[in-house]
């Protein structure tokens, strides 16, 4: 079936460095993108969110964006500090136009070393 | 502002036993989401229910398992005649409402073990 994927299971960056971490998906029809923050023990966190309308959308430190050509998305943060240290997910909306499922990748853990 | 809060954090169960787990969502939500994840996964999605009615339960297996968002109370993700394969980690998310695109917020989970 459809699914979303990471390139890296693992991200190391230096404290201050700007992370990117990067997502696949598959379904074109999709029209809804998430990414999470995880931390250990907890639950996944919203970081930003971006429809299908749009290329890049910009946060607090974290940016997305969004490449309906090769579907590609990708979560920047800026200045990657410490508490960034988590697993961060990408999730679509499975069913464009609703409030469904979400689909989500399997997680790119980042590491920041100081 | 309370998030979505679910109960207990952990449970452990004996193969054969019920497991119970809840979920209250955020303060006018009206929409709940069961996901399931493993270890070093990603989350899986189980069954997704309004008020009363169950939307989507595409993801949760056909026996033992069943879910309910009742007019009053809490989501309730239930698991009949427990096996070890169903220990996992079991996280609910909220969202407001039917309109699309809206982020689904999750609780801490219940980290289910059987024994």
């Amino acid at each position: 079936g459809e699914s979303v994927g990471l390139h890296l299971p693992t991200l190391s960056v230096q404290e201050g460095d700007n992370s990117i971490i990067n997502c696949a998906y598959s379904n074109s029809a999709s029209d809804y993108f998430i990414w999470y923050k995880q931390e250990s023990g907890k639950g996944p966190q919203f970081i930003i969110d971006i429809r299908s309308n749009m290329d890049k959308r910009q946060g607090q430190r974290v940016t997305v964006l969004l490449n309906k050509t090769v579907k590609h998305l990708s979560l920047q943060i800026a200045a990657t500090q410490p508490g960034d240290s988590a697993v961060y997910f990408c999730a679509e909306n499975n069913r464009p136009g609703t409030a469904s499922k979400l689909t989500f990748g399997t997680g790119t853990r980042l590491q920041v070393t100081l | 502002n309370a998030g979505v809060m679910q109960n207990p954090r952990h449970l452990v169960r004996r193969r054969g036993q019920e497991a119970r787990l809840r979920c209250s969502p955020m303060k006018g939500h009206s929409h709940v989401y069961w996901y399931r994840q493993l270890p070093e996964e990603g989350l899986k999605f189980m069954v997704y229910l309004q008020k009363e009615n169950i939307i989507d339960e595409s993801g949760m297996p056909k026996e033992r398992f069943s879910a309910e968002f009742p007019k009053e109370g809490p989501s309730i993700l239930r698991i009949q005649q427990v096996v070890r394969g169903d220990s996992a980690a079991y996280f609910c998310a909220s969202s407001p409402g039917a309109g699309a695109n809206q982020p689904q917020h999750f609780g801490d989970g219940t980290r289910l073990s059987i024994l």
